[in-house]
C-alpha cells in the first residue's frame, strides 16, 4: 500500500516569513495529493490539492509542488500569519482505499 | 445537510460499556471513511466504505470494534467493551467516488470526542 512521509514534525518561522512542508509517497500510482490544515480542536479542512497532471498550483499566499519523478510534493505558505498557525497534513491517493495521510506538521507562526 | 455531521460531539463512558458512534456523510457521497486521532497525533485509517460495503476491515484496531453503513447514507461505528486506550476523537469524511479509485477530496466532520474513564 501507499506510505507517505511528511516533515518536518514542527516548524516555527517569523511572522511575514515563508513555511515550507514536504512529503514523499511511494506508490507511484498515487495521483491526487491534497493538504489539510486542522486547527486545535477543529476538523481537519482541505485548503488545496494537486492532481499528477499539474506540477503547481496556487491560490493566493498557498502553493503546491509536485514531482512526479521524485515522488514527493510540497506545500509553500508565503508572508504567513498567526492564523497560520496549525497542524498540516500531506496526504496521497491512487488507491482503492481512498487516502493515505502524512503524520502532521506543526507550524507555529512566532510574532 | 451541508456537511458532514457526527454525534455525539463527545462521549464519556466507563471501561468495558459499549459505544455507538454516528456519521452522517455529505448527500450525494458515496464514499465514507472513518479515522481515529489521539491527542496530538495524527489520523489513523480504520475504515472505508463504498456504497454499503466495506472492502477493507484491516484498519480496525481490534474485533471489538465493528462498522456499518446503510442505505448509502448514515454510517455506524461499534467500540464492544471499551478500554481506556480507545480514549480519542473519531472522525468521519465523506467523498465523491468516480471510477474506483478514492482521489477526491474528503470532506471531515468536526469528530467524536470518546473519553474511556
Amino acid at each position: 500500500g501507499e506510505n507517505v512521509e511528511q516533515h518536518p514534525s514542527t516548524l516555527s518561522v517569523q511572522e511575514g516569513d515563508s513555511a515550507v512542508i514536504k512529503c514523499t509517497y511511494s506508490d507511484s500510482a498515487s495521483n491526487y495529493f491534497p493538504w489539510y490544515k486542522q486547527e486545535l480542536g477543529k476538523r481537519p479542512q482541505l485548503i488545496i490539492d494537486i492532481r499528477s497532471n499539474v506540477g503547481e498550483k496556487k491560490d493566493q499566499r498557498i502553493a503546491v509542488t509536485l514531482n512526479k519523478t521524485a515522488k514527493h510534493f510540497s506545500l509553500h505558505i508565503t508572508e504567513t500569519q498567526p492564523e497560520d498557525s496549525a497542524v498540516y497534513f500531506c496526504a496521497a491517493s491512487g488507491g482503492a482505499d481512498g487516502l493515505t495521510f502524512g503524520k502532521g506538521t506543526h507550524l507555529i507562526i512566532q510574532p | 445537510g451541508a456537511g458532514v455531521s457526527q454525534s455525539p460531539s463527545n462521549k464519556v463512558t466507563e471501561k468495558g460499556k459499549d459505544v455507538e458512534l454516528r456519521c452522517d456523510p455529505i448527500s450525494g457521497h458515496t464514499a465514507l471513511y472513518w479515522y481515529r486521532q489521539s491527542l496530538g497525533q495524527g489520523l489513523e485509517f480504520l475504515i472505508y466504505f463504498q456504497g454499503n460495503s466495506a472492502p477493507d476491515k484491516s484498519g480496525l484496531p481490534s474485533d471489538r470494534f465493528s462498522a456499518e453503513r446503510t442505505g448509502g447514507s448514515v454510517s455506524t461505528l461499534t467500540i464492544q467493551r471499551t478500554q481506556q486506550e480507545d480514549s480519542a476523537v473519531y472522525l468521519c469524511a465523506s467523498s465523491l467516488w468516480y471510477g474506483g479509485r478514492g482521489n477526491q477530496p474528503q470532506h471531515f466532520g468536526d469528530g467524536t470526542r470518546l473519553s474511556i474513564l
